[in-house]
């Protein structure tokens, strides 16, 4: 299972673009790269999913460098609702979620 | 409307007594799965179950029980055993392997009093 490492926390201002990093040095060949959002007192929500290269939906964009030993979750122009916390996960075959810590973004007005 | 029911959103437990929590998806999801989140931190597995009549333990699975009777349905048993059951319980599914995306209800959090 392929371990990742992302920033326990992050701060922003409302406007700005956030770059959230996560690390999975071990990933395998069939394993996708998958990030959540969560809010306070809900559970996870699917945020976008990614194999290679770049990913975009109307949320956020996934970037994916060629050896895919990390990956970089962007969400455009932050708002104070997208105070939450974000996890990375490498999902694969033997397919069973598992969470980190994840990293706690804080939007400043 | 398809998705994920959790119930109670909130629940309170005298020490020494069992606990139900129910878990209900209409996604027609195979698999199935129960994790506990404490404050500030992620989330650990509990038990999860791919299949109807099996499942498996997850991380921290003592002093809890479940059943698979049904497709849609995975409650989680809190019992005394368990020490320290106040927490903030999340019930998930998904679609069995590779690349699927979970979905998760909207928790039920639990305390001891």
């Amino acid at each position: 299972l392929a371990k990742t490492t992302q920033p326990i926390s992050m701060d922003s201002y409302e406007g700005q673009e956030v770059n959230i990093t996560c690390s999975h040095n071990n990933i395998a060949t069939n394993d996708y790269i998958t990030w959540y959002q969560q809010f306070p007192s809900q559970g996870p929500r699917f945020i976008i999913q990614g194999y290679k290269t770049k990913v975009t939906n109307e949320v956020a964009s996934l970037f994916i460098p060629a050896d895919r030993k990390s990956s970089t979750l962007s969400l455009p122009r932050v708002s104070l609702s997208d105070t939450a916390v974000y996890y990375c996960l490498v999902v694969g075959g033997s397919y069973i979620p598992t969470f980190g810590r994840g990293t706690s973004l804080i939007v400043h007005p | 409307d398809g998705g994920i029911t959790q119930s109670p959103k909130y629940l309170f437990r005298k020490e020494g007594q069992n606990v139900t929590l129910s878990c209900e998806q209409n996604l027609n999801h195979d698999a199935m799965y129960w994790y506990r989140q404490d404050p500030g931190q992620g989330l650990r597995l509990i038990y999860y179950s791919q299949i109807v009549n099996d499942f498996q333990k997850g991380d921290i699975a003592e002093g809890y029980s479940v059943s698979r009777e049904k497709k849609e349905s995975f409650p989680l048993t809190v019992t005394s055993a368990q020490k320290n059951p106040t927490a903030f319980y999340l019930c998930a599914s998904s679609s069995w392997g590779g690349n699927t995306e979970a979905f998760f209800g909207q928790g039920t959090r639990l305390t001891v009093v």
